[in-house]
């Protein structure tokens, strides 16, 4: 079953722009996590952020969390053409394992 | 140089045939998971393993197979009983239950002659 969905689904931008990737999800949970998979290849963890948290920065990423909306928000600022790449947002509920949603594709043109 | 090792890059499976896709990590990670991935799709979780000799079933276990004998290793058996196995696979560790972040090694791309 697929906790989160994530939108849009697909992303087109240039470089210097920022994308905002958007992730809702149907239950309760402990950590949002978001992780970055380039084609063909394994995923790769950006940030993770707990459910008494709303905001949360590692360099250009920043998170956002409203659990009263089951909502998520990722914005990576400054992209460049090696932020190409799928983003998924993977919640957990407390019962050992990770839901991933369906992911962002998000291409940026030098 | 740690990380997760999966292996082959590529698998051919035959009508009919078992195989068996191999997982290593030396991160000292306790807990192991498989992935299966289709086309423009998200993550599904198919085994996962939280210690040693203990595996549970995910989300769409069936037709497939696992083992949990040393902790390095999580190996993926897919069986004749499982009918659309082309998919990218993708397995993944963590230190503890899955709050922690899981860290994923390059995938198994699994082609049906």
């Amino acid at each position: 079953s697929q906790q989160g969905e994530e939108d849009p689904q697909a992303l087109s931008i240039q470089e210097g722009e920022n994308a905002t990737m958007n992730c809702s999800y149907k239950t309760s949970i402990n950590n949002l996590q978001w992780y970055r998979q380039n084609s063909g290849r394994g995923l790769v963890h950006l940030i993770l952020i707990r459910s008494n948290e709303r905001e949360k920065h590692s360099g250009r990423l920043r998170v956002t969390l409203d659990t009263s909306k089951k909502s998520s928000s990722l914005l990576i600022t400054a992209s460049r053409a090696a932020d190409t790449a799928s983003y998924f947002c993977a919640t957990n509920t407390g019962f050992q394992k990770l839901v991933f949603g369906t992911g962002t594709r998000l291409l940026v043109s030098p | 140089d740690g990380g997760i090792t999966q292996s082959p890059k590529y698998l051919f499976r035959k009508e009919g045939q078992n195989v068996t896709l191999s997982c290593e990590q030396n991160l000292n990670h306790d807990a192991m998971y498989w992935y299966r991935q289709d086309p423009g799709q998200g993550l599904r979780l198919i085994y996962y393993s939280q210690i040693v000799n203990d595996f549970q079933k995910g989300d769409i276990a069936e037709g497939y197979s696992v083992s949990r004998e040393k902790k390095e290793s999580f190996p993926l058996t897919v069986t004749s009983a499982q009918k659309n196995p082309t998919a990218f696979y993708l397995c993944a560790s963590s230190m503890g239950s899955s709050q922690e972040t899981q860290y994923f090694g390059p995938g198994t791309r699994l082609l049906v002659l």
